[in-house]
């Protein structure tokens, strides 16, 4: 299986920071990659999804791709404290068209 | 749409016994995942559905797990026996299509064998 990397953190940021959460992956033939949100005791949500190279801007999130160093990021302006979350970085695996799934980075908002 | 939908939330089971976990998926999503999660491993992928046809099994730990989707509106995680490892969170996801666009989660069963 394809792997997905990401830190595990926690990442601390003071409430209004940009917030910076990076992703590799190993499977150069992937065409799809997301960002799920995770609270503590919750299911997985989708906020983001990027599938050419550059920036995809939605609301305070920002995804980065770069496919030449299988790179892929998240950045979230303005931080606030319900931002506090693991962020799951989700990559489709090109054989058998599914997602793998790094293991998460925490974030910390701190008011 | 209710969205996915898993039963139960919460699972506490003596080792040896039989568990089953549920899922109704998004009406209209041809593909159903089962996956589970630990704090060890993360997100791992059990097995995948493409139009009630198993697909990929190769996530499946053991012979002790296995999973049915009778028809496009239900599916099914059966662990026997269990066993206190497979104390874990399993999350039931559906998607119109491939894994292009993505997975849409239910709440998860948080199964706990003692």
């Amino acid at each position: 299986q394809k792997e997905v990397e990401q830190n595990s953190g926690p990442l601390s940021v003071p409430e209004g920071a940009i917030a910076s959460l990076n992703c590799t992956y190993s499977d150069r033939g992937s065409q799809s990659f997301f960002w799920y949100r995770q609270y503590s005791g919750k299911s997985p949500e989708l906020i983001m999804s990027i599938y050419s190279n550059g920036d995809k801007e939605d609301g305070r999130f920002t995804a980065q791709l770069n496919k030449a160093s299988q790179y892929v990021s998240l950045l979230i302006r303005d931080s606030q404290p319900s931002d506090s979350a693991t962020y799951l970085c989700a990559v489709n695996e090109v054989v058998g068209q599914k997602l793998v799934f790094g293991t998460g980075t925490r974030l910390l908002v701190s008011p | 749409d209710a969205g996915v939908i898993q039963s139960p939330r919460h699972e506490v089971t003596e080792m040896g016994q039989e568990v089953t976990l549920r899922c109704k998926p998004i009406s209209g999503h041809d593909y159903l995942f089962w996956y589970r999660q630990t704090m060890m491993r993360g997100l791992e992928l059990l097995i995948y559905f493409n139009n009630n046809v198993p697909i990929d099994d190769s996530g499946m730990p053991e012979d002790r797990f296995s999973a049915k989707m009778p028809n496009a509106s239900f599916s099914t995680l059966k662990i026997q026996p269990s066993e206190p490892r497979d104390s874990a969170v399993y999350f039931c996801a559906s998607s119109p299509t491939t894994a292009r666009y993505g997975y849409t989660f239910g709440s998860g069963t948080r199964l706990t064998v003692v």
